[in-house]
């Protein structure tokens, strides 16, 4: 298994879509994982930790289920400003540096 | 506000040339690494350093190397640029990733490297 894995893209959704994207990773010994959104030519910017008991931020929900080694993001009512990259990020073995996923495009219309 | 800053946008090198890419920060970060960004292989670490003159290889060090003499600056050499080095750099901070719940990564705004 590749170290962080995403679903391939693109989503194309309408607004006010309920859209989720999943992740896998490899490290068993992760400790820490996030979300990051990369809009079009920007750095990526962190969207949201991820927390073991799962975490909510509005109109974004992401969960982690460390048994099967999976983390999800759910964005609920969709806008067209959520049209964006969004990337899985998971912690390397070491601890020392975070390793990203290939991102999942995201692309919102009216 | 936090503030991470490559030294150019864009740039364009020759086949061969000594190329340096520098990454200053102001948050007094530990932590500073170097990714490249290509379409479909998404960011990819080159090297890594958590602490002056400390570097880590990354995922894809070949062809490059980097240098930290102060804190708050990590800088990427490409010590004979070749063509299959063209892409987008971006450098980032953090503190270090600790327990449970890490810490955010800030990025530059990246460097648009292309080598002819």
């Amino acid at each position: 298994r590749k170290e962080v894995e995403q679903d391939p893209g693109p989503f194309n959704v309408p607004e006010g879509a309920t859209v989720a994207f999943n992740c896998t990773y490899s490290n068993s010994a992760s400790q820490s994982f996030f979300w990051y959104r990369q809009d079009c030519r920007k750095e990526p910017k962190l969207l949201m930790s991820v927390y073991s008991s799962g975490n909510e931020d509005g109109r974004f929900t992401a969960q982690l289920n460390r048994a099967s080694q999976y983390i999800s993001l759910l964005i609920r009512d969709s806008k067209l400003s959520d049209s964006a990259t969004y990337l899985c990020v998971v912690e390397n073995q070491a601890g020392t540096a975070l390793i990203f996923g290939k991102g999942t495009t995201l692309s919102v219309s009216s | 506000d936090v503030k991470v800053t490559q030294s150019s946008r864009y740039l364009v090198k020759r086949t061969g040339e000594k190329v340096f890419l520098e990454c200053v920060q102001d948050m007094d970060h530990e932590n500073m690494f170097w990714y490249r960004q290509d379409p479909g292989l998404g960011l990819r670490l080159i090297y890594f350093s958590y602490d002056v003159k400390m570097k880590e290889k990354g995922d894809i060090p070949e062809g490059y190397s980097v240098s930290r003499e102060k804190k708050e600056r990590f800088s990427l050499i490409l010590e004979s640029a070749s063509t299959n080095q063209t892409s987008m750099y971006l450098c980032a901070s953090s503190m270090p990733v600790q327990g449970a719940y890490g810490t955010e990564a800030f990025f530059g705004q990246g460097t648009r490297l292309t080598v002819v």
